[in-house]
């Protein structure tokens, strides 16, 4: 079993649509919960990153932390062309050691 | 440019031969990372590095090799490259303290081994 599971997708929605992206991890122990985004050809950037349970929320983007069920989520509200991209989540270990989902797929249609 | 930079960013060569990836970092960051990235794995780490020459092997360490002479700089050797090294490889950098250690990636070296 992998430390975290991702969806690949590919998912595509339509311009505004309400985009919900997860990823289930296995140790109850993890405390960082991170998402990354990924253009073609580009380096993956840090999206949002959380430590407790619950939500947390930056602008269109809203990380959701269930440790009881050790599941993950992005939500991306009125989404845009310009989100369209591959979403990672990752998950720190320990020290400064992450497992990374392979990633989903995102293609936001105009 | 601050930040992290990777050469080359492409790069095409044969089986049996030794490339070497580099990596540099301005942000005096202590740790520094080596990952491949192919489809359906998703990022494995090959190595890391807490400071200047303390290294470490990660997920996928086999045929690679590393070193850190300087706190900037972090290059990737393929001693004698195979085909099933043919990947996209991204550096990271991260400080040692900090919620979460964040980690920042270069744009990546997209290695194709023929």
């Amino acid at each position: 079993q992998k430390e975290v599971e991702q969806d690949p997708g590919p998912l595509s929605v339509p311009e505004g649509a309400i985009v919900s992206l997860n990823c289930t991890y296995s140790n109850s122990a993890f405390q960082y919960f991170m998402w990354y985004r990924q253009y073609s050809r580009k380096g993956p950037e840090l999206l949002m990153y959380t430590y407790s349970s619950g939500n947390k929320e930056d602008g269109r983007f809203t990380a959701q932390v269930d440790k009881s069920s050790k599941y993950i989520s992005l939500f991306i509200r009125d989404s845009q062309p310009s989100d369209s991209a591959t979403y990672l989540c990752a998950i720190k270990v320990t020290g400064n050691q992450f497992y990374f989902g392979t990633g989903t797929s995102l293609t936001v249609i105009p | 440019d601050a930040g992290i930079t990777q050469s080359p960013r492409y790069k095409i060569t044969e089986t049996g031969r030794q490339v070497t990836l580099m990596c540099h970092q301005t942000w005096s960051h202590s740790y520094m990372f080596w990952y491949r990235q192919d489809l359906g794995h998703g990022l494995r780490l090959i190595y890391y590095s807490a400071a200047a020459d303390i290294t470490d092997k990660g997920e996928v360490p086999d045929g690679y090799v590393v070193s850190r002479s300087k706190t900037e700089n972090f290059p990737l050797t393929l001693e004698s490259a195979t085909r099933s090294q043919t990947s996209v490889y991204f550096c990271a950098s991260s400080e040692s303290k900090g919620v979460g250690n964040i980690q920042y990636f270069g744009a990546g070296t997209r290695l194709s081994v023929l």
